[in-house]
Formats: structure tokens, sequence, C-alpha cells
């Protein structure tokens, strides 16, 4: 099992570009996340998926955009890219009852 | 809003010593989850360990262990025999269960550990 999968692992975008980071879990989980961590700081929810078709806000959801067409599956997108969204970007998944997030590795994001 | 307030920005142990950090939360509801994850270098999240917060037992797993007071809204973790392996960023986050089943974590600032051989 691969787990959660993130890609790219990094990227430079310039202000005003937009991109999607792409996430991927094969364990089946209904659950998912992305998150955001600045440096120094700890993570803060941008967007949650509680199953296909089916997402919500988190805390920091402004300048975002998520879609949930099936299980595994998870993209989150940027549009118009600001230099205050330069970041490292987790996806993570869990089942229900555990409170156990599984994460991926990171993508570091710098928007110039 | 819940918070977690990591108020410890960085600790250092000598190896094979024992090392506490410290996490306080706020939270008006009385079932929740607290957590302690490590960030080594690599960036990935690891569960250290799990506390339900009905449970008065404290959460051990190995080496690590938690002090829950839960009047004081107080979660620390101790890590015995510290190892090299163990230097990390360490954060204390909180979640409450969600009707619909998500686990939405709220993360403290984090505690950079150092270990000294």
């Amino acid at each position: 099992n691969a787990g959660v999968t993130q890609t790219p692992k990094f990227r430079i975008l310039k202000i005003g570009q937009s991109m999607t980071l792409q996430c991927a879990q094969d364990m089946n989980h209904n659950y998912m996340y992305w998150y955001r961590q600045d440096p120094g700081m700890g993570l803060k929810l941008i967007y949650y998926s509680v199953g296909a078709g089916i997402t919500d806000k988190g805390e920091v959801p402004n300048g975002y955009n998520v879609s949930r067409s099936t299980t595994e599956d998870f993209p989150l997108r940027l549009e118009l890219a600001a230099p205050s969204q330069t970041s490292v970007y987790f996806c993570a998944s869990s089942v229900r009852g555990t409170g156990e997030l599984f994460f991926g590795e990171g993508s570091r994001l710098t928007v110039l | 809003a819940q918070t977690v307030t990591q108020s410890q920005p960085e600790m250092s142990v000598q190896e094979a010593e024992t090392v506490t950090l410290s996490c306080t939360y706020d939270t008006s509801e009385s079932d929740y989850y607290l957590f302690w994850y490590k960030q080594p270098p690599s960036r990935q999240m690891i569960l250290v360990i799990r506390q339900e917060a009905y449970k008065q037992q404290n959460a051990t797993e190995n080496r690590f262990s938690v002090n829950f007071q839960k009047a004081a809204k107080s979660f620390s973790l101790k890590i015995s025999d510290s190892q090299l392996g163990d230097a990390a960023m360490y954060f204390c986050a909180y979640s409450s269960p969600q009707i619909q089943g998500a686990q939405k974590l709220v993360f403290g600032q984090g505690t950079r550990l150092t270990i000294n051989p």
C-alpha cells in the first residue's frame, strides 16, 4: 500500500498563476483533508471531505477549491496564486471512529 | 473555537534521558480526542500517541506516555530513554467527534526536540 500520495512535492508559481495539488489514497478511507503548514507553525485545515461528492470548508479556505469525484482522489486547486499561499500543503485521510489521520509527505509551494 | 497551545518552542535532552513536552487546550466539549504527532525532517506527520477524553487511564506506547489532566485541560508527552531518532517537531492536536465522522484536527504551534548524543 502506498498510503497517501501527493504530487508534486515541490512547485514554484508566479503571482496570478493557477495550479492543482493532487492527492490520492489507496486505503479506501471515506474522509480526506487538506492542511497547510506555514513556517514555524502548526497545521491549519483548508478543506475536508466526508465522501465522494461531499466537501466542506475548514479554517482557512479562501483562495482554494476542492472536488471529490472518487473515494481515492481529493485535488486542491489554487486560483490566482498569491505570496500568502506560500506554504507546505499536506493531504490526509482517515476512517470513522479512530481519530487517527494518515498524512502524505507534503507539497512545498512557493509563490513569487 | 478550540485552541491548542504548546508553550515550549524548543526543548533539548541528552540521549537516554527523559523529556516532557507540554500542551494545553481550550474546549467546552466533554468528548474529544487528543494526539501527539511527530514531524521528522522528512516532513511526514506520524502519529505518536492518542488519548480519548472519556478514558481516565493515561495512554502509553512503548517509550511514549502521556499525562492527561482533563480538569486542567493539560496533555503532556513524556519520552523515556530518548533516542537520536526521536529528534523532530512534535505537535499536540485536538479533535472532537463530528456528526459526519470527520476528524477536524486543531494543532498547536509545535515543539522542536533536539537529542544531544
